[in-house]
């Protein structure tokens, strides 16, 4: 069963650096989309991506952030300058699009910033 | 914001069925309803969705109320590994690419 991947798995970074977590979304998908959940917290929705823009962004997107799909298979996450509080779990998930839209996650990449 | 209501926790015997009630008392008609689950910190995991009819598929059965204002999860025979949080999410039929507003969920605990 075709499945989301997410690399790497676990991230650590010091303050101020860039990080890019990167994506490879079920391949007939055309709907691409990061989340995090900072440890304790909810699930927070990021940035919804399609046709090679963005489609929809939450307040917590904030310049700091970007999105990339750089080939036909990778989706990237960029983080500019990290801050402690960018310490969290990162979810990719990806969506055919269509009537129910149903979106399947991966596994999630850890990003530590000390 | 969230627009589900559902318990903070349940408890389950393993090979019971577990019974996972949501409210959704402010759905429209074109709003769907989804329901995902998160084992530990993994990505969430997509369950089953509907919008009026009952519907089953090899994870779960989803009863939605006939007014569409409450439904309910059934996994009919827990074990120890369907112990997660459980996310019951409203989402338009017509908001493909838009975000799925996550809430604090249903902590299940199946216990042998």
């Amino acid at each position: 069963e075709p499945e989301v991947t997410q690399t790497p798995s676990h991230q650590v970074t010091q303050m101020g650096q860039e990080v890019i977590l990167r994506c490879v979304p079920i391949s007939n998908h055309l709907y691409f989309y990061w989340y995090r959940q900072i440890l304790g917290q909810k699930v927070e929705f990021l940035v919804s991506f399609y046709n090679n823009e963005i489609s929809e962004k939450s307040e917590i997107f904030d310049d700091q952030f970007s999105v990339e799909r750089p080939d036909g298979s990778n989706f990237t996450l960029k983080i500019r300058s990290t801050k402690l509080e960018d310490s969290a779990m990162y979810f990719c998930a990806s969506s055919q699009m269509g009537t129910t839209d149903t979106q399947y996650f991966g596994p999630g990449t850890r990003l530590t910033v000390l | 914001d969230a627009k589900t209501t559902q318990p903070t926790s349940m408890d389950c015997a393993e090979g019971r069925a577990a019974n996972l009630p949501c409210n959704h008392s402010t759905i429209s008609g074109n709003e769907y309803v989804y329901w995902y689950r998160q084992i530990h910190s993994q990505g969430p995991q997509y369950i089953i969705h509907g919008l009026k009819n009952n519907e089953t598929n090899e994870m779960a059965s989803l009863i939605i109320t006939e007014d569409r204002k409450s439904s309910t999860l059934i996994l009919p025979h827990a074990t120890l590994r369907d112990t997660a949080v459980y996310y019951c999410i409203v989402r338009s039929i017509n908001q493909a690419g838009t975000a799925l507003i996550f809430g604090k969920g249903t902590t299940l605990s199946v216990s042998s």
